[in-house]
């Protein structure tokens, strides 16, 4: 157990609609991280939250947002959903702000289908 | 958009064998790479920080080097075991703060 905790696990919705995926991180890590898996794709980097603050933004549409909020979990937001959105979401932690040299606990994603 | 490669995309051994794989990333503005396990059904789970040239890195019979001069960064097995069978991902660190994951390498060690 990775102590990061997502909810949920599973998520069916229709095109159009909009979900929002929960992270919570790893006690005392202040770092939250959103990855996409898609079929046949690796793990895209979506965004990344800092002590509640934006600090790196990788593919992330505009349909999709995040935030960090002061307990520091943190809600990735998916709207308009199409067809493509459908993928597993996995939502990671570390300590601090250096990512670079901390190693990232993963949380064990949600699975989303959008049909 | 910054390459991470990873070769071979999949490998089989048996058991007691000793293997290894690649990751091949940019030279340049390198910052750290990262490697990770991944089994079916469960989430990525840390390997390995490594962040200087010429780094070399140990857990139990895992172990890993790094070459940030030439770009790529081995993994080593040894003596593999059934449950050594999962995804081998790296994740490559740059100066501009990009964090990108190889597609990885799919190991079955077979008994």
């Amino acid at each position: 157990d990775s102590g990061v905790t997502q909810t949920p696990k599973h998520l069916i919705t229709a095109t159009g609609q909009r979900v929002t995926l929960r992270c919570s991180p790893r006690s005392g890590d202040l770092s939250v991280y959103w990855y996409q898996q898609s079929l046949d794709q690796g793990l895209q980097f979506l965004i990344q939250y800092y002590n509640g603050e934006e600090r790196a933004k990788g593919n992330i549409l505009e349909r999709f947002s995040a935030q960090q909020f002061p307990d520091l979990h943190s809600e990735l937001n998916l709207s308009s959903l199409e067809l493509g959105d459908s993928a597993l979401y996995f939502c990671a932690s570390s300590a601090g702000g250096q990512t670079t040299n901390e190693k990232l606990f993963f949380g064990s994603g949600t699975q989303l289908s959008v049909l | 958009i910054l390459n991470v490669e990873q070769s071979p995309q999949s490998l089989h051994v048996q058991e007691g064998d000793s293997t290894n794989f690649t990751c091949s990333f940019p030279s340049s503005n390198f910052y750290a790479l990262h490697w990770y396990r991944w089994e079916t059904a469960k989430s990525p789970e840390a390997l390995f920080v490594m962040t200087l040239n010429g780094d070399e890195k140990k857990k139990g019979r895992i172990s890993a080097t790094l070459n940030t001069k030439e770009g790529y960064s081995y993994l080593y097995i040894k003596g593999s075991q059934p449950e050594d069978s999962a995804t081998y991902l790296c994740a490559f660190w740059d100066y501009g703060q990009n964090f990108v994951f190889g597609p990885g390498t799919r190991l079955s060690v077979l008994p």
